[in-house]
């Protein structure tokens, strides 16, 4: 079984069209994120759900709306894609202030 | 804010121990995490440490100590699949309800023959 599951796993897609990337999560967990990895490997927090309620919104260019509809959906959808919106967005979840956060298999963007 | 230091690489042979490091400079502390990522693959929980002292999970030890605002992993009796990026992370009391995570800029670790 699935814990965190993300569509799609690929997304190539031209400058400034507009893309969603979703996330489920069967493990009865509270909260989601969506973090993105860069090129370099360098993991960044952009947003955090608790029970449908936002929490967490980096300074992430507002291009970027999050939705979750219930707790065990959340994602992602980006307007006008920049070729800097090229990395790979993993989805996440856990219970509540915990340490430990499952990812979801990632979705890897690539802006042309 | 929150700011993690890990070296950028570690090579070390089959069967050996090997230690990576992670020092933190925070605004506030509630633990640090560690999270193995493979090439291609999403990154997996490998432990977390909210006191100071050593925590043991099979051939992967985690130790911390808040005074120094430093922490390391430890893994014994290196195997070829343990060849990947680990990251240590700290959450951060203040924001998000203690959810959110800082990660670090993560050590690949290459394993030899």
């Amino acid at each position: 079984d699935t814990a965190v599951s993300q569509t799609p796993k690929y997304l190539v897609t031209q400058m400034g069209n507009d893309k969603s990337i979703k996330c489920e999560q069967n493990l009865g967990h509270d909260t989601m994120y969506w973090y993105k990895q860069d090129s370099k490997k360098f993991l960044k927090i952009m947003f955090s759900y608790n029970n449908k309620e936002l929490i967490i919104n980096e300074t992430v260019p507002n291009r970027f709306s999050p939705k979750s509809p219930d707790k065990a959906h959340l994602n992602l959808h980006i307007n006008s894609l920049e070729l800097g919106d090229s990395a790979v967005y993993f989805c996440a979840s856990s219970q509540v202030a915990q340490g430990e956060q499952f990812f979801g298999p990632g979705t890897r963007l690539t802006v042309l | 804010g929150q700011s993690l230091e890990q070296p950028s690489e570690v090579t070390a042979v089959e069967g050996a121990i090997v230690q990576m490091n992670c020092t933190y400079q925070t605004s506030g502390f509630y633990g640090l995490s560690w999270y193995q990522q493979h090439d291609g693959g999403a990154p997996t929980f490998l432990s977390y440490n909210a006191l100071d002292g050593l925590e043991e999970t099979g051939r992967f030890s985690s130790f911390l100590s808040r005074s120094d605002s430093y922490g390391y992993l430890l893994l014994q009796e290196l195997q070829m699949k343990d060849s990947a990026s680990y990251f240590c992370a700290v959450r951060d009391p203040w924001t998000g309800g203690g959810n959110k995570l800082t990660f670090g800029t993560g050590t690949q670790l290459k394993v030899e023959l």
